[in-house]
């Protein structure tokens, strides 16, 4: 299986505790992108890395979350003193610079439940 | 900033009848547009997608035309199985490296009864 994968699937979490999920993208991939899901809505954005580089972070991601990719190949995406609100599902994308329309492919996320 | 608008769900067909899931959008410039689908238990999947004005996107049957005009990217599908019961999103993106995140709308159920 050649796409895009997510480790751990569920994660049960009490609040204030520490959570890491990891992304590893397609291999060829250069990009990749982290999205958060909701209940009833659609995934909203994160951050993205080219390589190595994180160049774009919403204000979404609040000083608690932090997402590191540091050869440029899987990521991974840290939430520090988890809260209720976290509660969601974590998707992770990946595409291939230059290609037309930027098309991302998707991994099956990462269902978080903060108790 | 960047929105995109869908209409509002859930929809109920039956089998074979014809589909159109509405889908406006808000950009700057000339984004790209898709439309993304999650079926039950998986994650999502391009669908399909439109990169300039007047441009088709189609696959597995959908086709979806990108209205510059009418800022729209409605889906259609002429004869709905059951198997394409699942979520809709409607997305876009910008056409440049530094806007290549999606934006996307709330997503619609659809439901096809046999």
């Amino acid at each position: 299986d050649t796409g895009v994968s997510q480790d751990p699937r569920h994660k049960i979490t009490k609040r204030g505790q520490n959570v890491t999920f990891r992304c590893d993208p397609i291999s060829e991939h250069n990009r990749l992108y982290w999205y958060r899901q909701t209940l009833g809505q659609g995934p909203e954005f994160l951050t993205y890395f080219q390589n190595e580089a994180q160049l774009e972070k919403s204000r979404l991601l609040s000083d608690r979350f932090s997402a590191e990719r540091p050869k440029g190949s899987f990521s991974t995406l840290e939430i520090q003193r988890t809260e209720q609100g976290d509660s969601a599902m974590y998707l992770c994308a990946s595409s291939l610079s230059g290609t037309s329309g930027y098309e991302q492919y998707f991994g099956p996320g990462t269902r978080l439940t903060v108790t | 900033g960047n929105s995109v608008t869908q209409m509002e769900g859930p929809v109920t067909l039956s089998e074979e009848a014809f589909l159109t899931i509405n889908c406006t959008y808000t950009a700057t410039g000339y984004p790209s547009l898709f439309w993304y689908v999650q079926y039950p238990g998986e994650g999502l999947q391009l669908l399909l997608k439109a990169t300039k004005a007047d441009d088709k996107g189609s696959n597995k049957g959908f086709e979806a035309t990108y209205r510059k005009e009418t800022t729209s990217f409605h889906l259609e599908k002429g004869s709905v199985q059951v198997s394409d019961s699942a979520v809709y999103f409607c997305a876009l993106s910008g056409n440049t490296g530094a806007n290549s995140k999606l934006t996307f709308g709330k997503g619609i159920t659809l439901s096809v009864r046999p």
